[in-house]
């Protein structure tokens, strides 16, 4: 199985900062990543797939890229809704695996 | 736009099989995509269950060790799963999403993610 590791596991902000989220895979999975969004009790939302290309609907603050083994969220301008916890997904090879996520709450 | 939403018993009992179904409105499931389960134990990570697809195949994780079995219903719109034996390492939260799939950069490996999900459905395993 391809073990994804994400870093930090928790961080804290403010809003208006910059925060930039780490996803390391146990092999290379070209751009096979993607990264989901939860909020306490709700679902995960699809934020970013194909490791750098934007759901529709979801604001461009949002920038995944990376490629490989290495690859990285960025959120430019935290917003109070973007407090959440959030994980990367890969889909290169079954069985697909999350990162353990990363929690990023108010400073 | 598609919505999904998860149903079935909350309780289960050790050494039971766990049936939830996964209602599917506002697309039908015979048009294409594929279907996942993911899980999330309390307090814990995502996990990856299985995937069904349009054509009724499907892939389930290794490390269900043969306990699941994924199918579709399409004359109901649905898709179900099903996962013999449980424990309470079981107990989680059960989502059911939509797995879409796009032309990727290596040849014959497309690209895909799950978007949406439903809301998820709380089943607890305990005597």
């Amino acid at each position: 199985d391809i073990q994804m590791t994400q870093s930090p596991s928790s961080l804290s902000a403010s809003v208006g900062d910059s925060v930039t989220i780490a996803c390391r895979a146990s092999q290379s999975i070209s751009r096979y990543l993607n990264w989901y969004q939860q909020k306490p009790g709700k679902a995960p939302k699809l934020l970013i797939y194909a490791a750098s290309s934007l759901q529709s609907a979801v604001p461009p603050r949002f920038i995944g890229s990376g490629s490989g083994t290495d690859f990285t969220l960025n959120i430019s301008s935290l917003q109070p809704e973007d407090f959440a916890t959030y994980y990367c997904q890969q889909s290169y090879s079954t069985p697909e695996t999350f990162g353990q996520g990363t929690k990023v709450d108010i400073k | 736009q598609v919505q999904l939403q998860e149903s079935g018993p909350g309780l289960v009992k050790p050494s039971e099989t766990l049936s939830l179904t996964c209602a599917v409105s506002k697309y039908s499931l015979s048009n294409g995509y594929y279907w996942g389960w993911i899980r999330q134990p309390p307090g814990k990570g995502l996990e990856w269950i299985g995937n069904v697809y349009h054509t009724g195949s499907t892939s389930y994780s290794p490390s269900l060790n043969g306990r699941v079995t994924i199918s579709l219903d399409t004359s109901k719109n649905h898709f179900s799963l099903k996962l013999s034996s449980v424990t309470a390492a079981d107990t989680a939260v059960y989502y059911c999403a939509r797995g879409e799939m796009v032309r990727g950069t290596i040849p014959g490996k497309r690209f895909n993610w799950f978007d949406p999900w439903g809301q998820g459905m709380l089943v607890t395993v305990s005597p």
